[in-house]
């Protein structure tokens, strides 16, 4: 059973640039969330997603958006990147619930110069 | 005051020794997750716990949820544990966001 795949793995951008990252659940898998990790701020819930309908958000601003499509893909979007957006992000994929084990991908790292 | 807390935050033992990583968490949860992650960012869910105990292979994890506090332990410690453990919980409320502790290091020496 292939596990969950994020795409790009490793990306360099420019303050200003947006980009966008690509989570592809584990089969069967209604739900996706999203994850920012830092150095000084650890883990941080983003978003997630359930049967294309956004469950929760995370308090990050505005400039952080993301979606679910009918396949269960998700991606998500950081607008007029900033330093500090420099990050691990993470998605992990479950049937859905709260009681869900999650199943993580490898992450994109994405570095904003 | 971080609703999860984690202690230690950094653990060197010896190969073979016993290890217990703590969790304390402020909120009503309905599940806590453990988690794993190794140098290089995978991360790997280890257990998910509503009550109880669970044990799988040389892992341990257990939860009090009147005293709102979980423990993971690792039996016969080897290098390959060294890695990042993280507890999260999800609250059990509407807003029900998990929630990380900040992790512990452990490093285990051969």
């Amino acid at each position: 059973k292939a596990g969950v795949t994020q795409t790009p793995r490793y990306l360099i951008k420019t303050r200003g640039q947006q980009v966008t990252l690509s989570c592809s659940p584990i089969s069967g898998h209604r739900s996706v969330s999203w994850y920012q990790q830092t150095p000084g701020q650890g883990l941080q819930f983003l978003f997630e997603y359930f049967s294309e309908t956004q469950r929760n958000k995370g308090n990050f601003p505005g400039r952080f958006s993301g979606r679910q499509f009918s396949n269960s893909r998700s991606e998500m979007n950081v607008s007029t990147l900033e330093l500090g957006d420099s990050a691990l992000y993470l998605c992990a994929s479950s049937r859905g619930g709260s009681t869900g084990e999650l199943f993580f991908g490898e992450g994109s790292r994405l570095t904003v110069l | 005051k971080n609703e999860v807390e984690q202690s230690p935050q950094n653990l060197t033992a010896q190969e073979g020794e016993f290890i217990t990583i703590n969790c304390s968490y402020s909120v009503g949860i309905s599940a806590l997750h453990w988690l794993q992650q190794h140098p290089g960012g995978g991360i790997v869910s280890l257990f998910m716990l509503s009550s109880g105990k669970k044990k799988h292979g040389r892992l341990i994890a257990t939860i009090n949820i009147q005293e709102k506090h979980s423990s993971l332990h690792i039996t016969a410690s080897h290098p390959r544990d060294s890695a990042v453990y993280i507890c999260a919980v999800r609250p059990m409320n509407r807003d029900d966001k998990i929630i990380f502790g900040k992790g512990t290091r452990l490093h285990i020496l051969p």
